[in-house]
C-alpha cells in the first residue's frame, strides 16, 4: 500500500523556520496538502495543492514540491504553532486517499 | 460556509456495533462528498471511506470493507458511519470531512467535524 513519511519531530525556537517534510514516490504526479492538528482538536487543513493557502491561515504558512518530497515551511515560529502537522495526498491511480505518519512541532 | 456536527461519544462493548452521525450545515452539502477519517490514540489520521449524499453511493478502504457501513439522509443532511464487529483496537476518535474538489478535480479535505470518540471497553 502506498505511503507517506514524515519525521516523527522537528523542533524551533520562536521567530525561527520551521520545516516539515513528507516523502511518497507518487507526489510528482500528485498534489500534496497539509493539516495542523492541536491536542483535542480536529484537524485543520494550512495548504492545499502544494503551495496555496486557505483564506485565515497566516502568511507564515507556505509550502512547496519537488520531485517526491512535499515541504512545509512555517517562517517565523509562534508557540501557538506547536501542534501535530500531517501531509495527505493519494497514490498514483487516485483510489486511495494516504495520510502521512504526522510530525510533532515543538516550539522551543 | 460549510460546518459540521458529529455525535457524542460512545462506549460500546466488543463484539457490539455503533452508528455515529455527522450533520452538515451552511452549504449545499448534499452535492459534497463526505469522508470519514480514524485517528487511533496517538497515532496518525486513517481515511476509512467516503459518500456522496446526493447519489448515496460509497466506497471504502481495503481495510474497513466489509466492517462500514456509510449512509446518508438527504432531507436532513445527516451522514452516518456504522462500524460493525467491534475491537479494542476501534477505540478511536472518528472524524467527517467533506472531501473537496475544485474545478479541475484537484481534491483535498475541508472542513472537519468535530470528531467523535468511539470507546471498545468490556
Amino acid at each position: 500500500s502506498y505511503e507517506l513519511t514524515q519525521p516523527p519531530s522537528v523542533s524551533a525556537s520562536p521567530g525561527q523556520t520551521a520545516r516539515i517534510t513528507c516523502s511518497g514516490d507518487a507526489l510528482p504526479n500528485q498534489y500534496g496538502h497539509w493539516y495542523q492538528q492541536k491536542p483535542g482538536q480536529a484537524p485543520v487543513l494550512v495548504i492545499y495543492k502544494d503551495s496555496e493557502r486557505p483564506s485565515g491561515i497566516p502568511e507564515r504558512f507556505s509550502g512547496s514540491s519537488s520531485g517526491t518530497i512535499l515541504t512545509l515551511t512555517i517562517s517565523g515560529v509562534q508557540a501557538e504553532d506547536e501542534a501535530d502537522y500531517y501531509c495527505q495526498s493519494a497514490d498514483s491511480d487516485s483510489t486511495n486517499w494516504v495520510f502521512g505518519g504526522g510530525t510533532k512541532l515543538t516550539v522551543l | 460556509q460549510v460546518q459540521l456536527v458529529q455525535s457524542g461519544a460512545e462506549v460500546k462493548k466488543p463484539g457490539s456495533s455503533v452508528k455515529v452521525s455527522c450533520k452538515s450545515s451552511g452549504d449545499t452539502v448534499n452535492t459534497y462528498i463526505i469522508a470519514w477519517v480514524r485517528q487511533v490514540p496517538g497515532q496518525g489520521l486513517e481515511w476509512m471511506g467516503e459518500i456522496i449524499p446526493m447519489f448515496g453511493t460509497a466506497n471504502y478502504g481495503q481495510k474497513f470493507q466489509g466492517r462500514v457501513t456509510l449512509t446518508a439522509d438527504k432531507s436532513t443532511r445527516t451522514v452516518y458511519m456504522g462500524l460493525s464487529s467491534l475491537a479494542s483496537e476501534d477505540t478511536a476518535v472518528y472524524y467527517c470531512a467533506r472531501h473537496y474538489y475544485d474545478n479541475s478535480g484537484y481534491n483535498w479535505f475541508d472542513p472537519w467535524g468535530q470528531g467523535t470518540l468511539v470507546t471498545v471497553s468490556s
